[in-house]
């Protein structure tokens, strides 16, 4: 079993390229979303999806965009990247939203922006 | 918003009992989690409380109170594959939100 899937592993960028974050599941789960870690301030919600065609913003959504074609893949787009973007990216699922449901994490991405 | 605060480091010794407390001030609440990572990896789900009272399993127990914004962690028997950090993570009234505090970065020591 896959479980959730993040690519690439690393990435370095420089200021104002731009790039997509990968994400895909295969547990058929609705709910998916991306979160930034940083040292100290833990994990930080950037944009949400209960399904496909349904996107909505968290709490640091400036920056990045999304979008929820199919139920499986949920990438996260750089449009142009700044040295506050480096962090690690973690994508997470769960079956119908997170209520009495656990987040399955993806494996992390870790950007750096020079 | 959501206000959740959590030690940042604790150390504890192998075969004792450590407790990790998170407060929170929510706007909000329809359940709280708690998650394990180890450095260097993904987080991974403990256990989630939405009523008052202690969850347990195996060695870890979870409590909660809602109406003193407080839950803490229980972690008995500790062993040194116990040393990572520990999440706390309130969810909004829809459902949609998990917000979570900082983390607490557990050591074991032998």
């Amino acid at each position: 079993n896959a479980g959730v899937t993040q690519t690439p592993k690393f990435q370095v960028l420089k200021t104002g390229q731009s790039m997509t974050l990968q994400c895909a599941q295969d547990m058929n789960h609705e709910y998916m979303s991306w979160y930034r870690q940083d040292p100290g301030m833990g994990l930080r919600l950037i944009h949400y999806s209960v399904g496909a065609g349904i996107t909505d913003q968290g709490e640091v959504p400036n920056g990045y965009n999304v979008s929820r074609s199919t139920t499986e893949d949920f990438p996260l787009r750089l449009l142009s990247a700044a040295p506050s973007q480096t962090s690690v990216y973690f994508c997470a699922s769960s079956y119908e939203g997170t209520q009495n449901e656990k987040l399955f994490f993806g494996s992390g991405t870790q950007l750096s922006v020079l | 918003g959501q206000n959740i605060d959590q030690p940042t480091e604790m150390t504890a010794t192998e075969g004792a009992i450590v407790q990790i407390n998170c407060t929170y001030q929510t706007s909000g609440f329809n359940g709280l989690f708690w998650y394990q990572q180890h450095a260097g990896e993904a987080p991974t789900f403990l256990s989630y409380n939405v009523l008052d009272g202690l969850e347990e399993k195996g060695r870890f127990s979870s409590f909660l109170s809602r109406s003193k914004g407080y839950s803490y962690l229980l972690l008995k028997e500790l062993q040194m594959k116990d040393s990572a950090s520990y999440l706390c993570a309130v969810l909004n009234n829809a459902g949609n939100m998990l917000t979570f505090g900082g983390g607490t970065r557990l050591m074991v020591k032998p």
